[in-house]
């Protein structure tokens, strides 16, 4: 079983729209969490941390549930530019901060 | 800031050459890491560190060998490339901040390098 598990997708949505996307976890020990998001051939960028009461950042909300080991990521009123892969991050406490990457949703908003 | 950065951008080597990728960050962070990303996977870590002088295998270190002699530099050597290796490596920093739910840790990563071996 794969450590972080996200749903590949793609995603096609059209602008405007309302797109959820979900990532399950294997180690309970995980302290923190992450969405961060990746252009095509480009580097990944933090999108929002994942607070355990849930966090809003403008359009995007984010949710954790520690007894389900589930997090997920809402878009809302989605914009061409929201086109990219979605990384769902986990990161078990340690010194060297290590983090454990999904492998990413793909999601392209279409005009 | 330049932040992270990485040299080379591209690379096609041949099976059984050596190469050295290069990664520098001008944010006096303590930790750095090296991670590979094949196609539609997601990221997979190499090798890390906390600190100069102290480095440490990640989840895919076979094949490679890292060290940290400053705090700006992480270089990551592959001695006798493989196909296998050929991949897009991502160089990252991190350092700890204060955030709303206490210290938090946020990596940043350079452009990544293209590595091809034929």
């Amino acid at each position: 079983r794969k450590e972080v598990e996200q749903d590949p997708g793609p995603f096609n949505v059209p602008e405007g729209a309302t797109v959820a996307f979900n990532c399950t976890y294997s180690n309970s020990a995980s302290q923190s969490f992450f969405w961060y998001r990746q252009d095509c051939r480009k580097e990944p960028k933090l999108l929002m941390s994942v607070y355990s009461s849930g966090n809003e950042d403008g359009r995007f909300t984010a949710q954790l549930n520690r007894a389900s080991q589930y997090i997920s990521l809402l878009i809302r009123d989605s914009k061409l530019s929201d086109s990219a892969t979605y990384l769902c991050v986990v990161s078990v406490s340690g010194s060297a901060r290590q983090l454990t990457f999904g492998s990413g949703t793909q999601l392209t908003v279409l005009p | 800031n330049a932040g992270v950065t990485q040299t080379p951008k591209f690379r096609i080597l041949k099976i059984g050459q050596s190469m050295t990728l290069q990664c520098t960050q001008d944010m006096n962070h303590n930790y750095m890491y090296w991670y590979r990303q094949d196609p539609g996977m997601g990221l997979k870590l190499i090798y890390y560190s906390v600190g100069a002088g102290i480095t440490d295998k990640g989840e895919v270190p076979n094949g490679y060998n890292v060290s940290r002699s400053t705090t700006e530099d992480f270089p990551l050597r592959l001695e006798l490339a493989a196909p296998s290796q050929t991949s897009v490596y991502f160089c990252a920093s991190t350092s700890p901040h204060l955030g709303p739910a206490g210290v938090e840790y946020e990596q940043y990563f350079g452009p990544g390098t293209r590595l091809t071996v034929t």
